[in-house]
């Protein structure tokens, strides 16, 4: 079993739409979890990150952790063209060093 | 502010050769990771510096992959012998100390490597 599971889709979604992405993992030492975005061809980067559970927004993304479930989700509000990108969950644990593991990326599309 | 610097951005060579990838990372930034990303996965770190000094090089394959982090600001990746399955994009990544826990990395564009 991975330590960080995420759904590859793609995702297809029309503009204005609300998405939802979504992570599993399995570690519960992990403690800070991350959202990245990663155009084609372009490193990540980093959208948010929150520490433990609860909710965090920027603007039209919202980030939400369940540390009891062990699932975290980034929703992104209506949704535009220019969102159109790979979403990268990631999540750091004290492991002798913090260590930060990514998901494998779900791939979304935005249609206008 | 200046971003992480890659080079070079693509590079294809046949399988059993060398290559090497350069990263020079913002300014300040003690923390310098290597991650490679094959195409459909997330990227996995390889080795993390601390200045100069190695953190966590335990996923890199050390028979065939070394990485020198000199005088504490850029750094150097080398393959050799490369083979087919290290075909993958090269991340380097930098963080002030403190963002290695809290996982705020900061990418360059990586280096797209082709094993033929």
């Amino acid at each position: 079993q991975k330590e960080v599971e995420q759904d590859p889709g793609p995702l297809s979604v029309p503009e204005g739409a609300i998405v939802s992405l979504n992570c599993t993992y399995s570690n519960s030492a992990f403690q800070y979890f991350m959202w990245y975005r990663q155009y084609s061809r372009k490193g990540p980067e980093l959208l948010m990150y929150t520490y433990s559970s609860g909710n965090k927004e920027d603007g039209r993304f919202t980030a939400q952790v369940d540390k009891s479930s062990k699932y975290i989700s980034l929703f992104i509000r209506d949704s535009q063209p220019s969102d159109s990108a790979t979403y990268l969950c990631a999540m750091s644990a004290n492991t002798g060093g913090f260590k930060t593991i990514f998901g494998a990326g779900t791939r979304l599309f935005v249609k206008a | 502010e200046a971003g992480v610097a890659q080079s070079p951005r693509y590079k294809i060579i046949e399988k059993r050769q060398s290559v090497a990838f350069w990263c020079n990372p913002i300014s300040g930034h003690a923390t310098l990771y290597w991650y490679q990303q094959i195409l459909g996965q997330g990227p996995k770190l390889l080795i993390q510096f601390q200045n100069n000094g190695v953190v966590d090089d335990s996923q890199l394959p050390k028979d065939r992959f070394s990485a020198e982090r000199l005088k504490g600001v850029d750094s150097t990746l080398k393959i050799q012998p490369a083979k087919l399955e290290d075909s993958a994009v090269y991340l380097c990544a930098s963080s002030w100390p403190r963002q290695a826990y809290t996982g705020e990395l900061f990418f360059g564009e990586g280096s797209r490597l082709t094993v033929l």
